[in-house]
């Protein structure tokens, strides 16, 4: 696609239970960012991708999160056993390597 | 990571004032770049600014990457300006460290 694409844009789930959220970068970006925003904060680094790389998992916050992606292209973002403190919009970018940053709409998670 | 510093934090300005952000970086940074966040969430890329000076309209940015400090000059600002600036550096094949942002409200 032309832009950066994040599905779902809105999730509510229950405490405890896991979500999966995804991100379709834009074709040929090598570089792929997780960041996540809680109402009215900046911008939390949660992973970053870079071709074959071994990503840089430094923040992700605790051992419910993990994401991956496949064949340098699609990831998903996996939450398990989510909390309440989970609760945010989830921030998908891509760019070509050392280039402009792109972001999709982002994903906003609610847990209750 | 390196630590990115925005000034002023909040700022209000009358419709067709000028003003000027700043972004402070601890460290030398590449892949330098200047974002909007609308009121509805949305971020935009504005600049992508490793040095000098670029424009883009009413918007224009100069970096000074020797004195680690990128600036985002704003004129004749109008209400669709209003929002959150954030910029964001990276160093070497790190990721891209984000400041806290300048929130900006534009009144008629």
């Amino acid at each position: 696609g032309a832009g950066v694409s994040q599905s779902p844009s809105n999730k509510v789930t229950e405490k405890g239970k896991d979500v999966e959220l995804r991100c379709d970068p834009i074709s040929g970006h090598t570089a792929l960012y997780w960041y996540r925003q809680s109402l009215g904060q900046g911008l939390e680094f949660l992973i970053y991708f870079q071709g074959n790389s071994a990503p840089d998992k430094s923040g992700l916050p605790s051992d419910r999160f993990s994401a991956e992606r496949t064949g340098g292209s699609v990831s998903t973002l996996t939450i398990q056993r989510t909390q309440q403190e989970d609760s945010a919009v989830y921030l998908c970018a891509s760019s070509l390597f050392f280039g402009e940053l792109f972001f999709g709409e982002g994903s906003r998670l609610t847990v209750l | 990571g390196i630590q990115v510093e925005q000034s002023p934090p909040d700022l209000i300005l009358q419709e067709g004032a000028n003003s000027t952000l700043r972004c402070n970086f601890s460290d030398s940074v590449n892949n330098l770049q200047w974002f909007h966040q609308n009121p509805w969430g949305q971020l935009i890329n504005l600049f992508y600014i490793p040095s000098g000076t670029k424009q883009n309209g009413r918007l224009s940015a100069t970096t000074v990457a020797t004195e680690r400090y990128s600036l985002l000059y704003i004129s004749s600002s109008q209400t669709t300006d209003s929002g959150v600036y954030f910029c964001a550096g990276q160093t070497g094949a790190n990721n891209l460290f984000f400041g806290t942002g300048t929130r900006l409200t534009v009144i008629p």
